[in-house]
């Protein structure tokens, strides 16, 4: 079984230019996060969906960062424009719950992350 | 507040040692807890989960104890191996599946 693609898996920009991350979940997980993880710190959570809706993005900084999961599938997210702060690693996650569970303890499977390096 | 947070950045073991990684957090309605292993350049690979209903869970050469009372997690590596050199998160779903991550805990094994 494939597990979490993303890409591109190295990035550099110059500040205040746009740049997007991709990701493709595993297949059948209806639940997909995005972190955001400094160096020497653990994964923050930015952004979590459930199928194509988004139901956790208070940690998004939603003036310049936007994400979008069309058809409950594949991720987007974006950061527009970069500031010299963004340079992080970007990392997707996804986990599968079954449709209308409330059940949580659902472990995420990680990929290996978008380093970003603004410059 | 809520956080998940690791009493060490780093601990060196000798090889074949056992290591034991601790973990404290904050949230006492935290249900599920979950230890990931991140080696350089990777994305954190699970380890280990252990639900509030249980006090420890065992996997191979690993153990998770959970004791809810002082509200700690650890983390024990039996025979630590070369490949067991990595940074080692806890991590706490508060609700819902929203996974919160600690600082980590880097492992250095010596030879």
């Amino acid at each position: 079984e494939a597990g979490v693609v993303q890409s591109p898996r190295y990035k550099i920009i110059e500040k205040k230019q746009p740049v997007a991350f991709w990701c493709n979940p595993i297949s059948g997980h209806n639940t997909l996060y995005w972190y955001l993880q400094n160096l020497g710190q653990g994964p923050e959570l930015l952004i979590r969906y459930e199928n194509e809706e988004a139901v956790d993005d208070s940690q998004l900084p939603k003036d310049r960062f936007s994400a979008e999961r069309l058809k409950g599938v594949d991720s987007t997210l974006k950061i527009q424009p970069a500031e010299l702060g963004d340079s992080a690693v970007y990392l997707c996650a996804s986990s599968r719950r079954p449709r209308g569970s409330k059940q949580t303890n659902t472990e995420a499977f990680f990929g290996q992350g978008t380093r970003l390096t603004v410059v | 507040g809520e956080s998940v947070g690791l009493h060490l950045p780093t601990l060196s073991v000798q090889e074949g040692d056992n290591s034991i990684i601790n973990c404290a957090y904050s949230n006492s309605a935290s249900d599920y807890f979950i230890w990931y292993k991140q080696e350089s350049g990777k994305g954190p690979q699970f380890i280990i989960d252990i639900r509030s209903n249980m006090d420890k869970r065992q996997g191979q050469r690993v153990t998770v104890l959970l004791n809810k009372t002082v509200k700690h997690l650890s983390l024990q590596i039996a025979a630590t191996q070369p490949g067991d050199s990595a940074v080692y998160f806890c991590a706490e779903n508060l609700y819902d599946d929203k996974i919160i991550f600690g600082k980590g805990t880097r492992l250095h094994i010596l030879p």
